[in-house]
Parts: C-alpha cells; sequence; structure tokens
C-alpha cells in the first residue's frame, strides 16, 4: 500500500493542552502536508514542509519531518475545542498524493 | 485560495443506476484533477488522477469501466459511478492543481456524499 500509517488512531484530550500526531511513510518524497478534516466536510490544507525542511511552524502547528525515519509528526499547541476534527499527513510522490489513515482528535472543552 | 466546487453534494440512488459527479475549479484553470474515496472512518484513497484532454490513469484495483472520469475542459472533471451497488457507498472527494501560477498546493472540493439503496 502507498498510504502512510497515523498514530494514534484517536486522540482524546482536554482544552489547553497539545496534541501530537504521528505519520510514517514508506517512499521518498517530495514533500509532506498535513490536512485537517472536520467530519462528513472536504479537506483543510494546514501546513506543507519540503523534504530538505526539517520542522515548520504555522501558528499553534508546529511539523516536523525525519527522512530518514521516513516520519513526520504534527504538534497542535493550547487546544482548543475547535480544533475537534481528523487529521491526515498526504505524502507528494511525482504528481499524487497519498493520504495516511489518519487521527482523529477530540478536544474536551 | 483557490475554490473547488462539487456537485451535487449528496445524492441517494438505487442500486443499478448510473451517477455522475462535477468537480468545478471555479477560478483557476486545472489541466490535473484527482478523485479519492473515502469510507466512513477511514482515510482518503486515491482513485483516480483526471488529465485534461486525455484519459485519466486509475490506480491499481480501481475499475476503470465502473468509474469513468471524462475531464473535457481546463476547469471540469467528472466521475460517472456506473450501475452503482450499495458498496459503492461513500465520500467521493475531488482535488485540483493550479499549475498556471506555480502553486504546489492541491485545492480539495467538499466532497459527495454517494448512498447506494
Amino acid at each position: 500500500s502507498q498510504q502512510g500509517e497515523e498514530d494514534p488512531q484517536a486522540l482524546s484530550i482536554q482544552e489547553g493542552e497539545n496534541a501530537t500526531m504521528n505519520c510514517s511513510y514508506k517512499t521518498s518524497i517530495n514533500n509532506l502536508q498535513w490536512y485537517r478534516q472536520n467530519s462528513g466536510r472536504g479537506l483543510v490544507h494546514l501546513i506543507l514542509i519540503r523534504s530538505n525542511e526539517r520542522e515548520k511552524h504555522s501558528g499553534r502547528l508546529r511539523v516536523t519531518l525525519d527522512t530518514s525515519k521516513k516520519s513526520s509528526s504534527l504538534l497542535i499547541t493550547a487546544s482548543r475545542a475547535a480544533d475537534t476534527a481528523s487529521y491526515f499527513c498526504a505524502t507528494e510522490r511525482g504528481n499524487q498524493f497519498y493520504f495516511g489513515t489518519g487521527t482523529s482528535l477530540t478536544v474536551i472543552p | 485560495g483557490a475554490v473547488v466546487s462539487q456537485h451535487p453534494s449528496r445524492v441517494i440512488c438505487k442500486s443499478g443506476t448510473s451517477v455522475k459527479i462535477e468537480c468545478r475549479s471555479l477560478d483557476f484553470q486545472a489541466t490535473t484533477m484527482f478523485w479519492y474515496r473515502q469510507f466512513p472512518k477511514q482515510s482518503l484513497m486515491l482513485m483516480a488522477t483526471s488529465n485534461e484532454g486525455s484519459k485519466a490513469t486509475y490506480e491499481q484495483g480501481v475499475e476503470k469501466d465502473k468509474f469513468l472520469i471524462n475531464h473535457a475542459s481546463l476547469t471540469l472533471s467528472t466521475l460517472t459511478v456506473t450501475s452503482a451497488h450499495p458498496e459503492d457507498s461513500s465520500f467521493y472527494i475531488c482535488s485540483a492543481r493550479d499549475w498556471v501560477s506555480g502553486s504546489n498546493e492541491q485545492f480539495f472540493g467538499p466532497g459527495t456524499r454517494l448512498t447506494v439503496l
């Protein structure tokens, strides 16, 4: 399968805590992107990290990439109830995207 | 960011009928669009890459005669689920890339929920 693996599959935290999600993939990549999906809705692009980058920040989001381990992590700091959603990593090879299995995040108010 | 629309957003049909789903890039030209399928609580699976003016490229295991893709213009790709069966019930999402602007971002449609009775 070309799909990546994410863990945990589900994560439940209290508002204000940090949430960390991990993504592992199998092949070499051009870049890796993280997306958010609210239940039954389309995807929202969060952040892109290129294969030659190791860390990237955007607001409360921090993404790391370790190409030697073929893994990435997404950290959401100071979580809010509105962050409740599913989060997917997607790797790009050539022209195509392949999505990870996703992490379902629940932030309890 | 660029906008991609899908129509319809939700469709319910009887087994054996065909359903057409449209994907439009509203403010940019998309030479390439992608179709994904997502089952409940699962990830998006790439079904096919739709190329304007040429045949679509299907992922392994996806039946091209079952899922007909047409990309007749730079702003429209259609996915037709032929002779739909209950196991085809899923969330279908399209995406498009804005190659002209040089952006590497892929813009996703809001999805179409297909329920086959």
